[in-house]
């Protein structure tokens, strides 16, 4: 069955400091790998997607991802986070079947210290 | 583009009664799927709505039901309400059969926010 864990369920960061937050996923062929963001009250923001090709992948608003296939993993990464950064981020993994499934991690939640 | 929107912001119930959510998908969109998100956790998928018909379905009981018109907008249904139905309700949608096979995504709504008390 598929799984995505997110082991930080919270990251604290200082503002214009580097931002890794980590993602692993559990699909048995090669998956449909998606990071999120959403700030408080607001719904779901897609930052980057990962389908195949190139395993780094570049997003919106300056993150960017890499799929390790060897290490089940799709991290998220940030060189320098602004304040307004500072929202919940999901990772999810997606599979074709008979309709396009997607599950989604727990969460981390990213704090920006000014 | 309007992007998805869903109505109402905000809901409160009593336990036992009877919600309707209601969803209009981004234009040219013609896949809606519904996401129930409890506080402190990722989405949850509760079902998706293609060509009117109810594709799939997550592991939610029977008092979770939906429909799609042919506009594509979609409803969400919950019966008998409970507490524990208290979360973030989101809706997204995708164009055709397959965003996973296309270069469009799943864009989300801002959901609603129902409490059960």
């Amino acid at each position: 069955a598929q799984s995505v864990t997110q082991p930080d369920i919270h990251i604290t960061v200082s503002e214009g400091a580097s931002l890794e937050l980590r993602c692993n996923y559990s699909y048995g062929a090669t998956p449909y790998l998606f990071w999120y963001v959403q700030s408080p009250g607001q719904g779901l923001q897609l930052l980057l997607k990962y389908f195949s090709g190139d395993t780094l992948v570049q997003g919106i608003k300056g993150f960017e991802a890499e799929f390790k296939r060897s290490q089940s993993s799709f991290n998220l990464r940030k060189p320098s986070v602004h304040w307004s950064d500072a929202a919940e981020y999901f990772c999810a993994v997606g599979a074709k079947t008979s309709y396009d499934k997607v599950i989604f991690g727990p969460g981390t939640s990213l704090s920006v210290i000014p | 583009d309007a992007g998805v929107t869903q109505s109402p912001t905000h809901l409160i119930k009593t336990r036992g009664q009877q919600v309707t959510l209601r969803c209009s998908p981004k234009s040219g969109h013609d896949t809606v799927s519904w996401y129930q998100q409890a506080l402190g956790q990722g989405p949850q998928f509760i079902f998706q709505y293609y060509e009117e018909e109810e594709r799939q379905r997550g592991n939610f009981p029977d008092r979770f039901s939906g429909h799609q018109f042919p506009n594509y907008s979609s409803e969400l249904n919950v019966n008998a309400l409970l507490l524990g139905d208290s979360a973030l309700y989101l809706c997204a949608s995708s164009p055709g059969q397959s965003f996973l096979l296309s270069t469009d995504t799943q864009y989300f709504g801002p959901g609603t926010r129902l409490t059960v008390l």
